[in-house]
């Protein structure tokens, strides 16, 4: 059984620029959350899919969005990069009927 | 607002003692609460959890406590050990909705 895997682990971006960051979910999940994690700070929840649709999304604006696949896993978009968009990105992966999400690695963004 | 609080964000445990580490929320809606564990350059590890029908939940030396009506839970560690030196970060949730986060308490188990 394969855990969550993010990709890249490191980004570094420029201000105005876009990103692309990608989870494959744990075998057997079919629901994906993405968090921003800040320094010093605990993860906070962007939004969470199910079975392809957005199933609950956090205080994020709209440059924030993302896609899930049929083989559930997923991927998280921003657009117009800020630099307070710098921080630590972590996919979830969940059973739909269980409320443990298991994490990835996360990945590193910076924006410079 | 933060709805989940870690109000101590170190503490320092010598080896074999216990750890206890705290955590209030202010949404009463929420039934299910979790732990996890994180060390650097790694997302967080799961660790236990507890429903809101519940007041205790056990899994080897880690214990979760949760007190309802005052709006707080706790993770004790028996014995602490130094590699359980890591953040952790107390988790709420609603059935159906995402996980709210507190700020996390980084624990050193000194030898």
């Amino acid at each position: 059984e394969t855990g969550v895997t993010q990709s890249p682990t490191h980004l570094i971006k420029t201000r105005g620029q876009q990103v692309t960051l990608r989870c494959s979910s744990q075998s057997g999940h079919n629901t994906v959350s993405w968090y921003q994690q800040a320094l010093g700070q605990g993860p906070q929840f962007i939004f969470q899919y199910y079975r392809e649709e957005e199933n609950g999304r956090g205080n994020f604006p709209p440059r924030f969005s993302g896609l899930q696949f049929p083989n559930y896993s997923s991927e998280l978009n921003v657009n117009a990069l800020e630099l307070d968009d710098s921080a630590l990105y972590l996919c979830a992966s969940s059973a739909r009927d269980r409320l443990e999400a298991f994490f990835g690695q996360g990945t590193r963004l910076t924006v410079v | 607002d933060q709805q989940v609080k870690q109000n101590s964000p170190s503490l320092s445990v010598q080896e074999g003692r216990i750890s206890i580490l705290n955590c209030d929320y202010t949404n009463s809606m929420f039934d299910y609460f979790l732990w996890y564990k994180k060390y650097p350059a790694e997302g967080p590890t799961f660790l236990i959890s507890i429903s809101s029908i519940k007041d205790k939940n056990e899994d080897g030396r880690f214990t979760v406590f949760l007190n309802k009506s005052a709006k707080h839970l706790s993770l004790h560690i028996v014995p602490s050990q130094p590699g359980d030196s890591a953040v952790y970060f107390c988790a709420a949730s609603r059935t159906g909705y995402a996980l709210n986060f507190g700020k996390g308490t980084s624990l050193l188990v000194t030898p």
